[in-house]
């Protein structure tokens, strides 16, 4: 079984700063790696995503991530943020030879952004 | 091509009574999954359809139901709402035979008094 965990529930950044949001998982088995963003009474969005290859992503909206095997890390990295990115983020796994390939979530990580 | 929608986008109902959500997959998607999101939460996974067949199910009582349409559109129902069935409903869908991606709607909110 797969579970994820956001290690920061809130982070709170100025606009301009570069931000890091980590996400921790644990999985006997290889998964693919999701981060999405879900704007106040929206749906969510999908930023970024690893499936294989190169472990550096980069996603929309000027967001990457690096996929680190040894640390079961994925953590999402912007340089320099803006108002507009104050969202909840998600981390999300799923495994790829399961019969269905559900995502297991993170809590979220509440980003917000200060002028 | 067009996303996912999700209607209603609003629902209020009472204890007891039964709800039909309805989800129309992107163009394409043979893979419909159905998650419930509580307020200040992450999403639950409630259960899977491929092909018009359930591919999977979450930890959700079988008061929770669904179907999946020849068109691969989706339809979950709820019998018996309880308070705690008040969350966001939310519909994905995928193309289970080429990488997976997960697209979501918009989401239904449904409130139970």
């Amino acid at each position: 079984a797969q579970s994820v965990t956001q290690l920061d529930s809130q982070v709170p950044v100025f606009e301009e700063a570069p931000v890091e949001l980590r996400c921790n998982y644990s999985s006997s088995v290889s998964v693919y790696l999701f981060w999405y963003v879900q704007y106040p009474n929206q749906g969510l969005q999908l930023l970024l995503k690893y499936l294989s290859g190169s472990t550096l992503v980069k996603g929309i909206n000027g967001f990457e991530a690096e996929f680190n095997k040894s640390q079961t890390s994925f953590h999402l990295r912007k340089p320099s943020v803006h108002i507009s990115d104050t969202a909840e983020y998600f981390c999300a796994v799923s495994a790829p030879g399961g019969n269905n390939r559900k995502l297991i979530w993170g809590l979220g990580t509440s980003l917000a952004v200060n002028p | 091509e067009t996303g996912v929608t999700q209607s209603p986008t609003h629902l209020i109902k009472t204890r007891g009574q039964q709800v039909t959500l309805r989800c129309s997959s992107q163009s394409g998607h043979n893979t419909v999954s159905w998650y419930q999101q509580a307020l200040g939460q992450g999403p639950q996974f409630i259960f899977q359809y491929y092909r018009e067949e359930e591919n999977g199910r979450g930890n959700f009582p079988p008061r929770f139901s669904g179907l999946q349409f020849p068109n691969y559109s989706s339809e979950l129902n709820v019998n018996a709402l309880e308070l705690d069935d008040s969350a966001l409903y939310l519909c994905a869908s995928s193309d289970r035979d080429f990488g997976d991606t997960q697209y979501f709607g918009p989401g239904t909110r449904l409130t139970v008094l």
